[in-house]
């Protein structure tokens, strides 16, 4: 069963603009990552933040973490239109599991 | 640094053929994983190996499916026979999990399916 859960499933912006995408999860976790998928090519990671965090920066990427509400949230700043993809919040299942479980990801799209 | 390497990279056969996907790791990673990707089910785990041995392959949709990992830098992922519905794009990735990097998978291009 799919254990993160992307929102929305598709975006649309003009370029310039701020991208939010939001992943809802079940369990407990040790850490939660963010991937991005370009058409036609493998995952790529972005950022991971872990459970005791709450906010994470990578460049334009902001990532919020928020346990009790089992969410985490993916902010791009000032998109480009090379920022068009997919994006994916994957978590593991906690208790020292390395196998991760993906989300069906958001699909962005960046008008320029 | 070459990253995860998987051949084919595109494979149409017809129902009932053997398909046979390969993955090489990256170097030092002790971790693979097999996933599978389609529109409607998105990327599903379909087994996970830890220093060559699977750990679990609950994934796996049924017999017909089987991987093996004779050694750190080889794996592959056999369809037989295959059927159209196992027509998807087949993602490896690896990792070597630590206190610093956590859990991050690094995967390869894929092998994109179709299955006529």
């Amino acid at each position: 069963s799919q254990q993160g859960e992307e929102d929305p499933q598709a975006l649309s912006i003009q370029e310039g603009e701020n991208a939010t995408m939001n992943c809802s999860y079940k369990t407990s976790i040790n850490n939660l990552q963010w991937y991005r998928q370009n058409s036609g090519r493998g995952l790529v990671h972005l950022i991971l933040i872990r459970s005791n965090e709450r906010e994470k920066h990578s460049g334009r990427l902001r990532v919020t973490l928020d346990t009790s509400k089992k969410s985490s949230s993916l902010l791009i700043t000032a998109s480009r239109a090379a920022d068009t993809a997919s994006y994916f919040c994957a978590t593991d299942s906690g208790a020292g599991s390395y196998q991760l479980t993906f989300g069906k990801g958001t699909k962005l799209s960046v008008i320029p | 640094d070459a990253g995860v390497i998987q051949s084919p990279r595109h494979e149409v056969t017809e129902m009932g053929q053997e398909v046979t996907l390969r993955c090489k790791p990256i170097s030092g990673h002790n971790s693979l994983f097999w996933y599978r990707q389609t529109m409607m089910r998105g990327l599903e785990l379909l087994i996970y190996f830890n220093n060559n041995v699977p750990i679990d392959d609950s994934g796996m949709p049924e017999d017909r499916f089987s991987a093996k990992m004779p050694n750190a830098s080889f794996s592959t992922l056999k369809i037989q026979p295959s059927e159209p519905r196992d027509s998807a794009v087949y993602f490896c990735a690896s990792s070597f999990p630590g206190r610093s990097s956590g859990n991050t998978i690094y995967f390869g291009e894929g092998s994109w399916l179709t299955v006529v």
